[in-house]
């Protein structure tokens, strides 16, 4: 049983464009919401993550909004570059289980 | 400096054969992680460890499966005897504490045949 629903699948985007990929989740004992990006043949690296006492969380030009209530999150990447083509995982843990449910992932490609 | 290592990077072996996956983590972790990944479960924690100690493994699949960590900087995870579905890629993470962020190795890319 999945425990993070990801959404897109995939997903293309013009260079400059904006990218986002949306997260839900079911148990609200989640307080940890990590981000992770995998190139091909490489291991998830970690991106970017929120906790649920903000609403917004923005590096560079990822930014990761937050809404509690609909126990949602997102990533939205901005300016995409080509280089940001990458699988990209959302998941989410408790403090107390360390233990990361992952999100299915979300193919970007980003046209030149 | 060195990230996790993971080795082989490739493993393809007949069904029925031990297989072993190896993983060094980051110097000074604590923390260590190992998962599968497959395109039709995704990334799946399998067992972790802290301070070398296995603290939950009920992400194991079968009895088949076995992970040790003998000491800080190494552990396995073997495979006996392997089975074709057991193909994926399987990936190693290491974290300073528990509570922190986990960095993964580059994989090993198992085939069972």
């Amino acid at each position: 049983q999945q425990q993070v629903k990801q959404s897109p699948q995939s997903l293309i985007v013009q260079k400059g464009g904006i990218s986002i990929i949306n997260c839900a989740y079911e148990n609200t004992a989640f307080d940890y919401f990590p981000w992770y990006q995998q190139f091909p043949g490489k291991g998830p690296a970690l991106l970017i993550a929120i906790r649920p006492d903000v609403s917004e969380k923005k590096e560079g030009r990822f930014t990761i909004s937050f809404n509690k209530s609909a126990k949602q999150f997102s990533l939205h990447i901005m300016d995409s570059q080509p280089g940001d083509s990458a699988t990209y995982f959302c998941a989410a843990t408790k403090s107390n289980d360390y233990k990361l449910s992952f999100g299915a992932g979300t193919t970007v490609t980003v046209r030149a | 400096d060195a990230g996790v290592i993971q080795s082989p990077r490739h493993e393809v072996t007949e069904m029925g054969q031990e297989v072993t996956l190896r993983c060094k983590p980051i110097s000074g972790h604590n923390s260590l992680f190992w998962y599968r990944q497959t395109m039709m479960r995704g990334l799946e924690l399998l067992i972790y460890f802290n301070n070398n100690v296995p603290i939950d493994d009920s992400g194991m699949p079968e009895d088949r499966f076995s992970a040790k960590m003998p000491n800080a900087s190494f552990s396995t995870l073997k495979i006996q005897p392997s089975e074709p579905r057991d193909s994926a890629v399987y990936f190693c993470a290491s974290s300073f504490d528990l509570n922190q962020p986990q960095h993964f190795g580059d994989g090993t890319r198992l085939s069972i045949l």
